[in-house]
Formats: structure tokens, sequence, C-alpha cells
């Protein structure tokens, strides 16, 4: 499979929580990505991080890189409504130039 | 800046025929841009590799002659769906890096296909 796995599928949280997000890949990386997408839209990038970064922030979002383990997390604090969209990890193997994306999470923050 | 406009955002058509949907990168150059299809609540897949002045490159199991890819400037690649059947209905997104590398994608808004 061209994917990598991301859990949960699927989380609902209130307004004002915060949201973590998990995704593993397969091989080697020049760099994992974050995006976002609103349904039925195209995606909207968020964060990148390379593979020798283990952290990086930007605004609210989170992003931790274990390459040992071969996985990802982004967390998203304080969240909003308007948070609420199908978050994809997506990676680039090392050596290649094709994006390939994770399975998503649909993440659902109540008001 | 690095804006990607993909048209149609939605088109219905019969079984039988062809939709051409198109990508243009509007204020860069793209000599590469991916196509990715996205099934309900599913993730994106990609398709091909479409490449300026030359064949696309095509994922396996993705077939070429259904799936038509003509890139023939630096701003504009297409996507023809021939011969379209119901199976064939899915959600179509183009991208494009407006950077050299393995720089983030910049995506287009999807075009929702619906054969009936």
């Amino acid at each position: 499979s061209q994917q990598g796995e991301e859990d949960p599928q699927a989380l609902s949280i209130q307004e004002g929580e915060n949201a973590t997000m998990n995704c593993s890949y397969k091989t080697s990386i020049n760099n994992l990505q974050w995006y976002r997408q609103n349904s039925g839209r195209g995606l909207v990038h968020l964060i990148l991080i390379r593979s020798n970064e283990r952290e990086k922030h930007s605004g609210r979002l989170r992003v931790t890189l274990d390459t040992s383990k071969k996985s990802s997390s982004l967390l998203i604090t304080a969240s909003r409504a308007a948070d609420t969209a199908s978050y994809f990890c997506a990676t680039v193997y090392t050596g290649g130039f094709k994006t390939i994306f994770g399975a998503g999470t649909r993440l659902f923050v109540k008001a | 800046g690095a804006v990607v406009s993909q048209h149609p955002s939605w088109v219905i058509c019969k079984s039988g025929t062809s939709v051409k949907i198109e990508c243009r990168s509007l204020d860069f150059q793209a000599t590469t841009m991916f196509w990715y299809r996205q099934f309900p609540k599913q993730s994106l897949m990609l398709m091909a590799t479409s490449n300026e002045g030359s064949k696309a490159t095509y994922e396996q199991g993705v077939e070429k002659d259904k799936f038509l890819i003509n890139h023939a400037s630096l701003t504009l690649s297409t996507l023809t769906v021939t011969s379209a059947h119901p199976e064939d209905s899915s959600f179509y997104i183009c991208s494009a890096r407006p950077q050299e590398g393995n720089s983030p994608l910049h995506f287009g808004n999807g075009t929702r296909l619906t054969v009936t």
C-alpha cells in the first residue's frame, strides 16, 4: 500500500480541548507534512518537518517526528469549532519526489 | 501566492462520455503536477505524475488509456476521463509544487465527478 497509517480514524472533542493525531509510515523519508482538508475541498498545507528535526511549532500546531519509530504526531491546542476537518500526514520518501498520504483523521470539534 | 486552480469544481456526465478536468498554476510555473483521486471518507491516492512536455508517469493499477493526462505548458495540466463509467465517479484533485525539491504541495479545490 502507498499509505501510512493514521490514528485515530475519527476524533470528536469539545472546543478548547487539545486534539492529537498520530501517523506512522513505512520507509525512510526526506520530510513529513501535515495537511488539512475541509469537506469537499482541496488540501491546505499546515506544517512540514524534515527528517533531521524532532519537533516543530506553528501557532496552535505542534508536530513531532520520531524517525526511529517511523511516526509523527500533530497536536492542535485549544481547539475551535473551525478546526473541524480531516487531517492527513504525507511523506516524501528518501530519494523520491512523490507525496504519499496517510489514511487521515476526521476531527470534529463541538462548540 | 502559489495558487492552483482546478476546473470544473463538479461535473455530471453520462456513461460512455469523456470528461476533461483542467489544473492551472496561476502564479508559478510547474514542470510537474500530480493528480490524486479520493473516494468518500478516504485518503488521497496518487494516480499519476504529469510532466510538462513529456508523457505522464502512472501509478501501478491506473489505466493510462482511461485517464489521459496532457501537460502542454508550464501552467496547465489536463486529466481526461475517457468513456466514463459509474465506478469512475470520485473526487479528483490536482496539485503542484511552487518550489523545486520536496517542498509542500499546493492543491486545487478538486473536481467532483458523477457518472450516471
